[in-house]
């Protein structure tokens, strides 16, 4: 496609639920990083994978994040057992996997996640 | 550890002014730095990339410099246009090239 795109925009889910955010990168892009934007908090990195394997797991906040990746393209991040901390736009962006020095990463409108 | 901050928090100008955002880091050990702007209830798009052997990187009304050096980046936005009004978000690489470690952002307002 001709960016990255996120579903859903919005999702309002129950405390306890699992939620699914899907992100479809740009083709051809074989590097996809999730980030989060809370209120107070900024922009943080939660995930970074490098084809469907993830290098950098550091920032996912607790075991109930995960993520994965197939076919070198879609990523589903997944929130288990949600938290109203968990609160916050989710943002997806791709690049180009290499030269690094020259990964500008494109980022999709996010998903606006709140957790009643 | 990186750390970016960005100074105001927000700005309010009449249009027409010329206007500077600053962003600072503490790791000058940086590949890039990269520009972003977010309109409300959207994601972001990149303005610009500054590569580390760069001084400046211009597009249309905006440019931006980079000092590793002093650990400062500016963006400089000439004759300011209401539809220029978002929030600004710098951000370069931290502890990899491909984590990227944001400011807060400066909140731009220009008024008609």
């Amino acid at each position: 496609g001709a960016g990255v795109s996120q579903s859903p925009s919005n999702k309002v889910t129950e405390k306890g639920k699992d939620v699914e955010l899907r992100c479809d990168p740009i083709s051809g892009h074989t590097a996809l990083y999730w980030y989060r934007q809370s209120l107070g908090q900024g922009l943080e990195f939660l995930i970074y994978f490098q084809g469907n394997s993830a290098p950098d797991k550091s920032g996912l906040p607790s075991d109930r994040f995960s993520a994965e990746r197939t076919g070198g393209s879609v990523s589903t991040l997944t929130i288990q057992r949600t938290q109203q901390e968990d609160s916050a736009v989710y943002l997806c962006a791709s690049s180009h996997g290499s030269p690094l020095s020259k990964n500008i990463q494109y980022f999709g409108a996010g998903t606006r996640l709140s957790v009643l | 550890k990186q750390e970016v901050t960005q100074i105001p928090a927000a700005l309010s100008v009449p249009e027409g002014e010329n206007l500077v955002l600053n962003c600072s880091f503490t790791d000058s050990a940086i590949y890039n730095l990269q520009w972003f702007r977010q309109d409300p209830g959207k994601g972001l798009t990149s303005l610009l990339l500054i590569q580390s052997s760069q001084r400046e990187q211009t597009s249309g009304r905006l440019n931006a410099s980079l000092d590793k050096s002093s650990g400062r980046s500016t963006l400089y936005i000439a004759a300011s246009q209401p539809g220029d009004s978002a929030t600004y978000l710098c951000a370069a690489p931290g502890d990899s090239s491909y984590k990227l470690i944001f400011g807060s952002g400066t909140r731009l307002l220009v008024r008609p």
